[in-house]
């Protein structure tokens, strides 16, 4: 059960694009499509913004989507704002009822 | 709406137990799976235990399993987190989630502090 790795952070000016990767194994990431990726601001819970590899809950602006390719989720941020400002974490479903989470990769903008 | 409310963290002495609830509301919580996550202060999520809607497993992460168990009773909406021989690396915020194939809606958090 080791922890997916995410690039400890990454940046953008207001209006870019920024893409969060998400590197796991055969086991876990490339193994199914049950990635979620969640965004938690300082002091709060996190909240879920991509289930299913690339499926956006209600109520998620469209700015955010995801995808898939191998063992590498990504996640992408377009028009960053400010308010994106935040940490995000991926999981993985790794089989057997288990879980697995990603490191954390905190998001600036510049 | 989807409400997730933990309760029972606290300040515990290494070696010793502690019982976490979560209450659920604004959703048929029998028909739901559940997990626990928590996440040490200034650290990432780590993904605790996961419990099917009819309780059976449950499954823990290796840094659980044997010293957590996970339980629910869906009579009370609730599930909950017996923790034993508890060690100064439990301490963090735990999370009580809704399952959607991964957490989708999360509770606030309940802090457990183990320290002498």
């Amino acid at each position: 059960q080791s922890a997916l790795t995410q690039p400890p952070s990454a940046s953008g000016s207001p209006g870019q694009s920024v893409t969060i990767s998400c590197t796991g194994t055969s086991s876990d990431v490339g193994g199914y499509d049950h990635v979620s990726w969640y965004q938690q601001h300082p002091g709060k819970a996190p909240k879920l913004m991509i289930t299913e590899v690339n499926r956006r809950p209600s109520g998620v602006p469209d700015r955010f989507s995801g995808s898939k390719s191998g063992n590498t989720a990504s996640l992408t941020v377009s028009g960053l704002q400010a308010e994106d400002e935040a940490d995000y974490y991926c999981i993985s479903y790794a089989g057997r009822s288990t879980y697995v989470f990603g490191t954390g990769t905190k998001v600036t903008v510049l | 709406q989807v409400h997730l409310v933990e309760s029972g963290g606290g300040v515990v002495q290494p070696g010793r137990s502690l019982r976490l609830s979560c209450t659920a509301s604004g959703f048929p919580f029998s028909n739901w799976n559940m997990h626990w996550v928590r996440q040490a202060p200034g650290k990432g999520l780590e993904w605790v235990a996961f419990i099917p809607i009819d309780g059976t497993g449950p499954f823990y992460a290796d840094s659980a399993r044997g010293r957590f168990t996970m339980s629910r009773d869906n009579s009370k909406n609730m599930v909950f987190l017996q923790m034993n021989s508890l060690r100064t690396d439990d301490t963090a915020v735990y999370y009580c989630t809704r399952d959607a194939w991964g957490p989708d809606y999360w509770g606030q958090g309940t802090l457990v502090t183990v320290s002498s």
